[in-house]
């Protein structure tokens, strides 16, 4: 089976940086994505890691390290729209099924305050 | 392009009716999938559509539950009769390859 673990809740002033940590226990592991989802609206793509290391996309970093079933997510000059939850999603092989499927955390809610 | 499309966004019903979900997916998509998340609990996965075949459906609860893709165009799930434990978020997502995702808005089922 898999066990995704990830913060509940964290905080974090505008402007500044944090970091969101997920560690996932899995076999047949096909990647690790995090999304972005404000209540009420539908879960957003933030990045992809299936190699290790660190994937950069403006104000958005995520990080992986496969052998110790670690990832974060890096948000650089916070602003108050970033306040919303992020969930971390691990993609493995179901071999019975011959398909992939996502399991999810249950996400952090991160708020942003001034 | 438009995006995946849920309806409705919000159903409250009574135990033991029936409701029908839809989800549109990014057209061309041939991968569709459902998803639940319970309350307090996280979002978990019910089913996957390559097309009109059901690729996966190991994530159905119980056989209360029916999955349809018709065309292998817009998705379907039934749930019949409803129980009390179904109350929750129900997301669709579509993909054209096994890489990225695309979440509809989600219904909210609210069973009483």
């Amino acid at each position: 089976g898999q066990n995704i673990d990830q913060p509940t809740e964290m905080t974090a002033t505008e402007g500044a940086i944090v970091q969101i940590n997920c560690t996932y226990q899995t076999s047949g592991f096909n990647g690790l994505f995090w999304y972005q989802q404000h209540a009420g609206e539908a879960p957003t793509f933030l990045s992809y890691n299936v190699l290790d290391g660190l994937e950069e996309k403006g104000r958005f970093s995520s990080f992986l390290s496969r052998s110790k079933g670690y990832s974060y997510l890096l948000l650089k000059e916070l602003q108050m729209k970033d306040s919303a939850s992020y969930l971390c999603a691990v993609r493995a092989l179901y071999s019975g099924a011959g398909s992939y499927q996502l399991t999810f955390g249950k996400g952090t809610k991160l708020s942003v305050i001034p | 392009e438009a995006g995946v499309t849920q309806f409705p966004s919000h159903s409250v019903i009574e135990k033991g009716q029936t409701v029908t979900l839809r989800c549109d997916p990014i057209s061309g998509h041939d991968n569709l999938y459902w998803y639940r998340r319970v309350m307090g609990k996280e979002i978990k996965f019910l089913l996957h559509f390559v097309k009109e075949s059901k690729q996966d459906e190991s994530g159905m609860p119980n056989n209360r539950f029916l999955a349809e893709r018709t065309g292998g165009t817009y998705s379907t799930l039934k749930v019949q009769p409803a129980e009390l434990e179904d109350s929750g978020v129900y997301f669709c997502a579509s993909s054209d390859s096994n890489y990225g995702y695309t979440f509809g808005s989600g219904t909210r089922l609210t069973v009483v």
